[in-house]
């Protein structure tokens, strides 16, 4: 079975510019979850949407990011302005919805951005 | 910030030897799950733990949700090269909610 597919692997750009990435949860999963790791920080949820609808933004850092969700089977996460702070590792994890907080959640390989 | 202690934070043994590392929190958890990550791969969901005293057994892998709610071990017997990676912890403090919490992780290295 496929698992959770993002994309791309790796992103090297200039501070500044428009960053996009894109995840693919397990399909008949539900929920999808937004994740950033850093040395500093571990792993951070950023946000999560239950059945496409954003249902907990707290974790995004501040305007610069925006993620969406518009169908089951596709997400993306965007940084527009892009900042050197926000060099990490990005993963997408999802799981199935039928019992939320119970239900195990399935990530990615990740993101490995790099803002110069 | 993080709600999870984990500790050690790393651990060096030789293969053959039996693992342990725990999880714990101020506050009560619903849930509970053991991750491994392994160098340019996301977590790998290990085992899940949902009632409190619950053992769980993944192979040489065993996982124990504690009575209290706010502690959990993970148990890797007779370790193997292939055990090396970074476990983290993670839970959830609502039935209502997919909201993870992770723990700070623990680096294993195994030296055969």
């Amino acid at each position: 079975d496929a698992g959770v597919i993002q994309s791309p692997r790796h992103e090297v750009t200039e501070m500044g510019q428009e960053v996009t990435l894109r995840c693919k949860p397990i399909s008949g999963h539900n929920s999808l979850f937004w994740y950033r790791q850093t040395m500093m920080r571990g792993l951070e949820l950023l946000i999560y949407f239950n059945n496409n609808v954003p249902i907990d933004d707290s974790g995004m850092p501040e305007d610069r990011f925006s993620a969406k969700m518009p169908n089951a089977s596709f997400s993306t996460l965007k940084i527009q302005p892009s900042e050197p702070r926000d060099s990490a590792v990005y993963f997408c994890a999802s799981s199935q919805y039928s019992n939320p907080g119970n239900q195990p959640q399935h990530f990615g390989d990740g993101t490995r951005l790099s803002i110069l | 910030g993080q709600q999870l202690n984990q500790s050690p934070q790393s651990m060096f043994i030789q293969e053959g030897e039996d693992v342990s590392m725990n999880c714990t929190s101020s506050s009560i958890f619903n849930t509970w799950l053991w991750y491994k990550q392994e160098p340019g791969e996301g977590p790998v969901l290990l085992i899940a733990l949902y009632k409190a005293g619950e053992l769980t057994s993944n192979g040489r892998l065993t996982a124990q949700f504690g009575i209290t709610r706010k502690d959990s071990f993970l148990n890797i017997s007779a370790s193997i090269p292939s055990d090396v990676g970074i476990y983290f912890c993670a839970g959830t403090r609502s039935s209502n909610t997919g909201k993870l919490i992770f723990g700070q992780g623990t680096t294993l290295q195994v030296k055969p």
